[in-house]
């Protein structure tokens, strides 16, 4: 199973700062199928990156994300108040499809 | 427009058995696979499993092997989460995915496991 380590824990930023989350993982994603989410409190996590680096439908381009093998990034250009939440990355290239432990991302 | 709605809130006794269930709207049910994917409070996501609703054919996380079983109803576009021998551990809210990446998601269903 491949294992994927978030950081930093927790991320403290200010609105139009740029914000920068990385996921490492234990063994190469195939393809670079790695996808990250964010999720607010009560919601259900929502998809954001897909591909590594493609967004999903509707994800203002804010948001990116890339990295190939065993390092990917989510970049956040210029934080808006809405943005934060916690960010998780999920690998989905081999038939386990783990997910890291999460990025806070909080108000500075 | 795509919807998975999930069952409510259950309650249930350590050692007892909860299924949770997952109703799609909106699509073809048997072309996408479905996921369930839980989360304990204050915690992250935990990867559970994933049905083919063209067939019914599973794949388990390990953790999991042995105590869950997802099935599917194509009659009724809805899949369904049996977890047994709950314990406390199990109290989180489990939610279905649509396929991989999960681009549409359920509600969630709190279930908490008491004495």
């Amino acid at each position: 199973e491949i294992v994927l380590t978030q950081s930093p824990g927790t991320l403290s930023l200010s609105p139009g700062e740029r914000a920068t989350l990385s996921c490492r993982a234990s063994q190469s994603v195939s393809i670079s199928y790695l996808a990250w989410y964010q999720q607010k409190p009560g919601q259900a996590p929502r998809l954001l990156i897909y591909g590594a680096s493609s967004r999903a439908t509707g994800i203002p381009d804010r948001f990116s994300g890339s990295g190939s093998g065993t390092d990917f990034t989510l970049t956040i250009s210029r934080l808006e108040p809405e943005d934060f939440a916690v960010y998780y990355c999920q690998q989905y290239g081999s038939s386990l499809y783990s997910f890291g432990q999460g990025t806070k991302l909080e108000i500075k | 427009q795509v919807q998975l709605v999930q069952s409510g809130a259950e309650v249930k006794k350590p050692g007892a058995s909860v299924t949770v269930s997952c109703k799609a709207s909106g699509y073809t049910f048997t072309n996408y696979y479905m996921h369930w994917v839980r989360q304990a409070p204050g915690q992250g996501l935990e990867w559970m499993g994933i049905i083919n609703p063209n067939g019914g054919s599973t794949t388990y996380a390990q953790k999991f092997q042995g105590r869950v079983t997802m099935t599917r109803d194509t009659s009724t576009s809805t899949v369904y989460m049996e977890l047994s021998s709950l314990t406390s551990e199990d109290t989180a809210i489990y939610y279905c995915a649509r396929d991989i990446p999960h681009d549409y998601w359920g509600q969630g269903t709190l279930v908490t496991v008491s004495s």
